[in-house]
């Protein structure tokens, strides 16, 4: 089945710079790639996703990559900010009736002032 | 808020007893799925749902733990003769066919 390794496990950064998590996968079958922010005691909350027809996409702050040869996607959020400090996971799918969703091991973000 | 709501938050067993969690999934999700997500792990899959009929079940989904969805809106998921190692946050997460999954808040399980 599918495999996401995700690094970094823990990651500090000042408020303003930028934080880069990176994450690779090994279905190369693997179509649909969302990133979720998790904060202590809740759910996930999707903050972007891309698809594998698509090399990267942008929303703010937020950027994702994705190198299909290489199997590899990233997250990028800029001029980050306190209430960015949260859990980050990546997560792939088959896509189509195989739809679940494999997720990394996390990254926990502290943006410090 | 037409949120995925789950209930309750959180359930302190001890070990053997049964426990049931509900989903409800945003309205007009047809598919529904479970996960569980023990600490500092990402969520791991377990069941799936389209409208009432059950797709998918990971390995990880003993024959202890059984998931219905009889009306295709929401769903329940059943641990039987609990044991400490089922202690974990277990999510749900609601799409409508192939689009983004939103996970609700969690049920928290403490087994003594």
């Amino acid at each position: 089945g599918e495999n996401v390794e995700q690094h970094p496990s823990t990651l500090s950064v000042q408020e303003g710079d930028s934080a880069v998590i990176k994450c690779t996968y090994s279905d190369s079958a693997s179509n649909y790639f969302p990133w979720y922010k998790q904060e202590l005691g809740k759910g996930p909350q999707l903050i972007i996703d891309i698809r594998s027809n698509v090399g990267e996409k942008k929303d703010q702050r937020i950027a994702v990559t994705l190198n299909k040869t290489a199997k590899h996607f990233s997250l990028h959020i800029t001029e980050t900010q306190p209430e960015d400090s949260a859990v980050y996971f990546c997560a792939a799918s088959l896509g189509g009736t195989a739809s679940k969703l494999t997720f990394g091991t996390g990254t926990r973000l502290q943006v410090t002032l | 808020d037409t949120g995925v709501s789950q209930n309750p938050r959180h359930k302190i067993t001890k070990r053997g007893q049964n426990v049931t969690f509900r989903c409800d999934p945003i309205s007009e999700h047809n598919r529904l799925y479970w996960y569980r997500q023990t600490l500092g792990q990402g969520p791991e899959f377990l069941t799936y749902f389209q409208n009432e009929a059950q797709l998918e079940k990971s390995r990880l989904l003993s024959d202890r733990f059984s998931a219905e969805r009889p009306k295709g809106s929401f769903s329940t998921l059943e641990i039987q003769r609990t044991e400490q190692g089922d202690s974990a946050m277990y999510l749900c997460a609601s799409s409508f066919s192939l689009e983004t999954q939103y996970f609700g808040p969690g049920t928290r399980l403490l087994v003594l």
